[in-house]
């Protein structure tokens, strides 16, 4: 079954370490992207990439950093910068090259990171 | 509707009841509007969008509506059952392709 896969479910960090969340896809699409997401308010676009070796800031990016190096995986780096990383993160991808993912987007099914 | 702030609106009606979900959109430019279903623990669900050329879009037991003139838009849900307990939200989309959404309104259907 074609589908976007997030790992791990849920993280723990200690304060000081970068984290490393993995974002797979197999139904060869394009652009992949990050959102972050907090109790109370709507998702905020981290990074995203339309196509390989590209990616681009959205509108959170400090404290955070990716790779597109395969079409099918985005990772994504939480860096010790980023002030308060505990929330949890969804990992999306689409078939249209845009800023945005639109109705077509799959998204997975997230991971919970916690700074203990 | 949705407000700022940490506790999240709600929404509880009893099953085979209608509801009605609102949300406040802010940019009277924006050209398209996207209804979410999450479940807990779960990623977001597409299930239903419009563009603001329209004032209101059908689906399988779900309607849109936008009121451009309030910047407001509704999600209804026909006939609602316990598994269509969730969090809905909704998002807009301005002309030059940022998405913003909405922070949800919780959903919960008693049997």
């Amino acid at each position: 079954d074609g589908g976007i896969t997030q790992s791990p479910k849920y993280l723990f960090r200690k304060e000081g370490q970068n984290v490393t969340l993995s974002c797979e896809q197999n139904l060869n699409h394009d652009a992949m992207y990050w959102y972050r997401q907090d109790p109370g308010q709507g998702l905020r676009l981290i990074y995203y990439s339309q196509i390989v070796n590209d990616f681009q800031k959205g509108d959170i990016a400090e404290g955070y950093s990716v790779s597109r190096e395969k079409k099918e995986s985005f990772p994504l780096t939480v860096t010790s910068a980023q002030k308060n990383p505990t929330a949890f993160y969804l990992c999306a991808s689409s078939r249209r090259r845009a800023r945005d993912p639109g109705p077509e987007a799959f998204f997975g099914q997230g991971t919970r990171l916690t700074v203990v | 509707g949705e407000s700022v702030g940490l506790h999240l609106p709600t929404l509880s009606v009893q099953e085979g009841d209608n509801s009605i979900i609102n949300c406040a959109y802010s940019n009277s430019a924006s050209d398209y509007f996207i209804w979410y279903k999450q479940e807990s623990g779960k990623g977001p669900q597409f299930i239903i969008d419009i563009r603001s050329n329209m004032d209101k879009r059908q689906g399988q037991r779900v309607t849109v509506l936008l009121n451009k003139t309030v910047k407001h838009l509704s999600l209804q849900i026909a006939a609602t059952q316990p598994g269509d307990s969730a969090v809905y939200f909704c998002a807009e989309r301005a002309s030059y392709g940022k998405l913003t959404f909405g922070q949800g309104t919780i959903l919960t259907v008693h049997p």
